[in-house]
Parts: C-alpha cells; structure tokens; sequence
C-alpha cells in the first residue's frame, strides 16, 4: 500500500487565487512527521513546511499553510495568493517513528501551474 | 556554509562501468540518505547512515553501495551501471531523528546507455 498519496498530477490556478494541493499518508506509528517540498524546473528540493504528528496546531510557514487533518489521515498544501513563480512539482513526504528523519517517503508529486 | 554538495552534476556511463557519486555536507550533521528520482516520479531512498561507520539499505538498494568514513561525506556507488539507473540522485542530510527538515544536495543527473 502507499504511504503517501497525491491524486491530483496537475493543478492549473490563476494567479492570486489560492490552491490547495492534496496528500494523504498511511501509517499506524503515533509519531511521523510530514513534510512538503517544492521542485523547480532547475531541479533542487526547495522546503516549504513540517508537521508534526503530535504539534496541536497546523503549521504555517509565510503564504504556506498546512491544513492537518489526523483523523482523515490527511496534509493538504493551501498555497495563498498564488504567484507566477509558485508554479513547480510539490511533493509531500513522510517521516515515520521518532528516528526517520533520514527515511523520508514521497508521494508521486502534483504539477501545479499557475497562469497569468 | 555550502551545505550539501554533489559531484558530478551530469554523468553519462556506459552500462556495466562503475562510478562513485560524491555528497558532502559541513553541517556536521549524523545523518545522511541517498535518494534516487525517476522522471515524473517523487524520491526513494537509496541508502542511509546515521553516522560515521554505520549505514542501511532504503527501499531501491540493488546495484548500489555506500559506505560512511566520516561525518561529511557519504558517497554512493554504482558497482555496474544498467539504463535502469538512470535518474537524477539526491543527496540529503538532517541533525537529528526527528528533525523538521532535511536538507538536499542540488542533484547528480546520471544517464546510463
């Protein structure tokens, strides 16, 4: 089974509006974190934003939040504002256990494009 | 600080030829992976080390080796090249288990004919 699940291969946005990019993730270990990242079409892993299992609030990271939903087994991306430059893959990610920082689990990524 | 580095950024090997990715970090950081990206795909982890001396296998490990002499470096070998290996790597490294972020090395873009 996957761990992490991105169903949407592609989002086209107008620019300004806000998107949300959806990841859901399997596990049964109480503590994981879940990490976004942004790829460019230069190619790096730029960090956007973390939660962590046990924080009690959604993280939010500038024009980036993090819509946490534990139950739902869900961590959606909402981008606010979107910008020309906010087009690029998005990947979210998974650490499971207290020691997998360096066992990071990708979804197969979302290409978000945005329009002018 | 140049954080993570990888060299080469482009190779091009002929199957069965052998070559070493070399991944460096001077953020005195334990832990380190290696993760390879297939075209339209997310990561998956290679390899990895929690410090000097002790590495794992990830989820791809065929074909490849690692081994970790020290802190900084953790090079990734590829003992004989097949076109399935062709991809992108990666490289990252992170301070502790539970850390919020890992950071990743730009990329070795390796092409095998």
């Amino acid at each position: 089974a996957q761990k992490i699940t991105q169903t949407q291969p592609g989002m086209f946005v107008q620019e300004k509006e806000a998107v949300t990019l959806d990841c859901t993730y399997d596990t049964s270990d109480p503590s994981y974190g879940l990490f976004w990242y942004k790829q460019p079409s230069s190619g790096e892993m730029i960090f956007l934003i973390y939660q962590g299992s046990y924080d009690q609030q959604n993280a939010t990271e500038g024009r980036y939040s993090l819509n946490f939903q534990k139950a739902r087994k869900s961590a959606n991306l909402v981008i606010s504002a979107s910008q020309l430059g906010d087009s690029a893959m998005y990947f979210c990610a998974m650490r499971e256990g207290r020691a997998g920082a360096q066992k990071l689990v990708f979804g197969q990524g979302t290409r978000l494009t945005i329009n002018p | 600080n140049a954080g993570v580095t990888q060299t080469p950024k482009f190779q091009v090997l002929k199957t069965g030829q052998s070559m070493t990715l070399q991944c460096a970090q001077d953020m005195n950081h334990e832990y380190m992976s290696w993760y390879r990206q297939d075209p339209g795909m997310g990561l998956r982890l290679i390899h990895y080390s929690v410090g000097a001396g002790i590495t794992d296998q990830g989820e791809v490990p065929n074909g490849y080796n690692v081994s970790r002499s020290t802190t900084e470096d953790f090079p990734l070998r590829l003992l004989s090249a097949a076109p399935s290996q062709t991809s992108v790597y990666f490289c990252a490294s992170s301070s502790a288990p539970t850390s919020r972020e890992q950071y990743f090395g730009p990329g070795t873009r390796l092409t095998v004919t």
